[in-house]
């Protein structure tokens, strides 16, 4: 079977940083997206891990550990158009399926 | 600019009838997904094809659901009869042969109300 844990809501503010984790229990892996949805919108790709390790992209990063089943991302200088859900989803390794977390919902202060 | 078209944007139908929804994957593209979206469980995966050939649709309440691809550039999307449960937003998303470092990339979705 397959199971994606990342927690429901978090709160955080306007110029801080967040880190929203993501773990994960399936039967093959060959990757881990993280994608943004903001209210009412398609969800977009944010970022890509296969290795262990961060991979930064602007104010973005993403980590992935493996052995671990773990993965983050975390969000620098948060603006309030960051205020969005963020999913997180595996892919598996025997084919293309892209399997979804429910996904965090990331509210931004003032 | 390539992107994943899904038609109707919105559908309002009364308990019983037909639904049909429509993709048309980015040019090239030869893996199509079907998701559902709710509150309460999130993205689901429906069905998902790849060279128009049904690879998973495990996802998908079989009684009263269907997908097929007539074509390359048309994925569907049949309730029949549609329920009050179904209401959701119904994702298309399509991608290039998946290899590394290569994302799904999602259409706006329609958004089904069954009455």
């Amino acid at each position: 079977g397959q199971n994606i844990d990342q927690p429901t809501e978090m709160t955080a503010t306007e110029g801080a940083i967040v880190q929203i984790n993501c773990t994960y229990q399936t039967s093959g892996f060959n990757g881990l997206f993280w994608y943004q949805q903001h209210a009412g919108e398609a969800p977009t790709f944010l970022s890509y891990n296969v290795l262990d390790g961060l991979e930064e992209k602007g104010r973005f990063s993403s980590f992935l550990s493996r052995s671990k089943g773990y993965s983050y991302l975390l969000l620098k200088e948060l603006q309030m158009k960051d205020s969005a859900s963020y999913l997180c989803a595996v892919r598996g390794d025997r084919d293309d399926k892209i399997i979804f977390g429910k996904g965090t919902r990331l509210h931004i202060l003032p | 600019d390539a992107r994943v078209t899904q038609t109707p944007r919105h559908k309002v139908t009364e308990m019983g009838q037909e639904v049909t929804m429509r993709c048309q994957p980015i040019l090239g593209h030869n893996t199509v997904f079907w998701y559902r979206q709710t509150m309460m469980q999130g993205l689901e995966l429906l069905a998902y094809f790849r060279n128009r050939a049904p690879l998973d649709d495990s996802g998908m309440p079989k009684d009263r659901f269907s997908a097929e691809m007539p074509d390359a550039t048309l994925a569907t999307l049949k309730i029949q009869p549609s329920e009050p449960r179904d209401s959701a937003v119904y994702f298309c998303a399509s991608g290039p042969r998946l290899g590394q470092n290569t994302e799904a990339f999602f259409g706006q979705g329609t958004r089904l109300t069954v009455v």
